[in-house]
Order: structure tokens, then sequence, then C-alpha cells
């Protein structure tokens, strides 16, 4: 069945850092692809999301290309600050969202 | 951007007693809900698909006679864990996919953390 596969956290980084997320999926057909934040004790907002192959969604410092040939997603942010720590989570649409397992970030100043 | 709100935000209950989560979808019409709960550090987990006017559909494990779902409306979808015991605490997500696009995100509630004691 449809599955994601996310890289294992916790992330521990400096601020300013390179940011890279490893985000892989296996499905049937083409799937939308999404990143969501879970900030602590909340649920979970909407970061980015890509519809179909070689899109790049982008938001608030955060980038994810549409990757088909090798049907990734990876999330990346060119320097990070304290207030993205949070879990991310690559999600894939077939319909309802499938997740991956989540990935701590933890940001230091 | 479309707003979906869920109610409460927290509760705690004794073992034994139910406990009714409500999702509502403010402002747009919602034929489909999920609902999902997440463990601590963990995934989010599918637990059922909320239709409006059908029944819902329980993923493989869930138990339908513990966590009924009523879909009562377009626009409100409610969980009610049944007698619950200590091992139903956990964090429970609602969400809504944006209506009449394929493949689209979905617009979540902000949760609610279920304590059973």
């Amino acid at each position: 069945g449809d599955s994601v596969t996310q890289m294992e956290g916790p992330v521990t980084l400096s601020e300013e850092a390179f940011l890279t997320i490893n985000c892989t999926y296996t499905a049937t057909g083409y799937p939308s692809l999404f990143w969501y934040v879970q900030y602590p004790g909340e649920g979970l907002q909407l970061l980015l999301k890509a519809t179909k192959a070689d899109d790049k969604g982008s938001n608030k410092g955060f980038e994810a290309t549409y990757r088909k040939e090798t049907t990734s997603f990876h999330l990346e942010k060119g320097s990070v600050q304290v207030s993205d720590s949070a879990v991310y989570f690559c999600a894939i649409s077939p319909g309802k969202l499938i997740f991956g397992q989540g990935t701590t970030l933890q940001v230091k100043p | 951007g479309a707003v979906v709100s869920q109610h409460p935000s927290w509760v705690i209950c004794k073992s034994g007693t139910s406990v009714k989560i409500e999702c509502r979808s403010l402002d747009f019409q919602a034929t489909t809900m999920f609902w999902y709960r997440q463990f601590p550090k963990q995934s989010l987990m599918l637990m059922a698909t909320s239709n409006e006017g059908s029944k819902a559909t329980y993923e493989q494990g869930v138990e339908k006679d513990k966590f009924l779902i009523n879909h009562a409306s377009l626009t409100l979808s409610t969980l009610t864990v049944t007698s619950a015991h200590p091992e139903d605490s956990s964090f429970y997500i609602c969400s809504a996919p944006a209506e009449g696009l394929a493949n689209t995100e979905a617009f979540f509630g902000q949760g609610t953390r279920l304590t059973v004691v």
C-alpha cells in the first residue's frame, strides 16, 4: 500500500544552519505531496505542498521539490531559526492523507 | 484560508465515562472528515473517515463500537469515545479536505488532548 518514510529524528541544529529532512514515498499513481508542521501542543498546519512532478512548494523559507523519478519530497531551509523548532510531517494524498512518522527539529540559539 | 474548529482542546475524564469531541468546518462544507489519533512522539494514525449522511469507514484495528462517529451535517462531525479507559488517553485530531479539489490538502483542527484517569 501507499506509504511515506521520513528520516528519523531528532534533528538538532544551531541557529542559521542549513536544514534537510528527507522524505520518500511509495504510491500508486501521482499523489499530491505535503509538509505539515506541528508546534508543541498544537494541531497540524500545512507548511507547503506540491501537486505534480517538478513542482516546488515554498513557504516561510522552507522549500521542497516533487521528484517523481526518486519518489522524494525533501524539505530544506537555508537558515533555521529557534522558532522553527517543531515536528515536521511529510504526507501524501492519494485521497486521504498518509503521514510519515514525523521528524522532530530542535534549533538551539 | 479554511478553518476547522475542534472542541474541546483538552479534556480529563474518569475511566468508564464517555467523551464527545466535535469537529466543525467554519467556512466551508465538508462531506468528508477524517479522525486521527496521535500517540506521544509518534505520527498520526488514521482512525476513520466520517461521511455526511452515511456510516463512517473505520481503519483496520479501530473499534467502531468504542469510537462512535456521527457526521450530523455538512459542517459537523463528532467522535465519541465510549467507556473510556486510560489506554484511550491520546491526542485526537480531525481534518477536512478542501471541497471540490482532487488530491488536495486537508485543514486540521487544533486537536483534543484526552486524559482518562
